[in-house]
């Protein structure tokens, strides 16, 4: 059983450019959690989907940002018009639906704005 | 809105000595899980030990146990004979039971260096 898969594992834009990050979660999972990682700093939630909908997006920013989750393929984090403050490391993780306890993350995805 | 603090950013241990991580939480909640993740070099997120509210007894794992207070809301981590490849970043989190699954809230993290 294939863990999380975030691809690209690196990914680097410029400035004004769109940066389309993506999630496959594990078999079987049906919720997906997106998170930044800025700096130094501790994982920050942004969104959390299930399929086809969306069901926490409290920590997203208002503008250029959106996220989706569609019944065949993977999640996608999308970021319009990237801007230096948009570098960041940026998770995924999944979890089955239910009364799951744990979920599991991928490796991440290192985005750089130039 | 639930916070996660964790104040010490670094710490050092000698391999095979025994080093305590602290993680405090503040929540008006009774029902919640808390967990030590573990995030080496590689960036992957590995849960090391997972804790439920509803539980007094303090979980387990291997060299890994944690010291649980719940009235205090502390939840530090002790890691026992550390070894080379504990070295990483060490975040607490906290996640409400919601009867289904919720998003975690991450503490800053500790970075962990172990010497020789």
């Amino acid at each position: 059983n294939a863990g999380v898969m975030q691809n690209p594992r690196h990914l680097v834009r410029r400035r004004g450019q769109e940066a389309r990050l993506r999630c496959s979660p594990m078999k079987g999972h049906s919720h997906v959690y997106w998170y930044r990682q800025l700096p130094e700093e501790g994982l920050k939630f942004m969104v959390y989907l299930q399929k086809e909908n969306i069901i926490d997006e409290s920590g997203m920013p208002k503008e250029r940002f959106s996220a989706e989750f569609p019944k065949e393929g993977p999640s996608i984090l999308r970021i319009q018009q990237v801007v230096r403050g948009d570098s960041a490391a940026y998770f995924c993780a999944s979890s089955p639906s239910g009364r799951s306890t744990e979920a599991f993350f991928g490796q991440g995805t290192r985005l750089t704005v130039v | 809105a639930q916070t996660v603090t964790q104040s010490q950013p670094e710490m050092s241990v000698q391999e095979a000595e025994t080093v305590t991580l602290s993680c405090t939480y503040d929540t008006s909640e009774s029902d919640y899980y808390l967990f030590w993740y573990k995030q080496p070099p590689s960036r992957q997120m590995i849960l090391v030990i997972r804790q439920e509210a509803y539980k007094q007894q303090n979980a387990t794992e291997n060299r890994f146990s944690v010291n649980f207070q719940k009235a205090a809301k502390s939840f530090s981590l002790k890691i026992s004979d550390s070894q080379l490849g504990d070295a990483a970043m060490y975040f607490c989190a906290y996640r409400l039971n919601t009867g289904t699954a919720s998003k975690l809230t991450f503490g800053t993290g500790t970075r962990l260096q172990v010497t020789l």
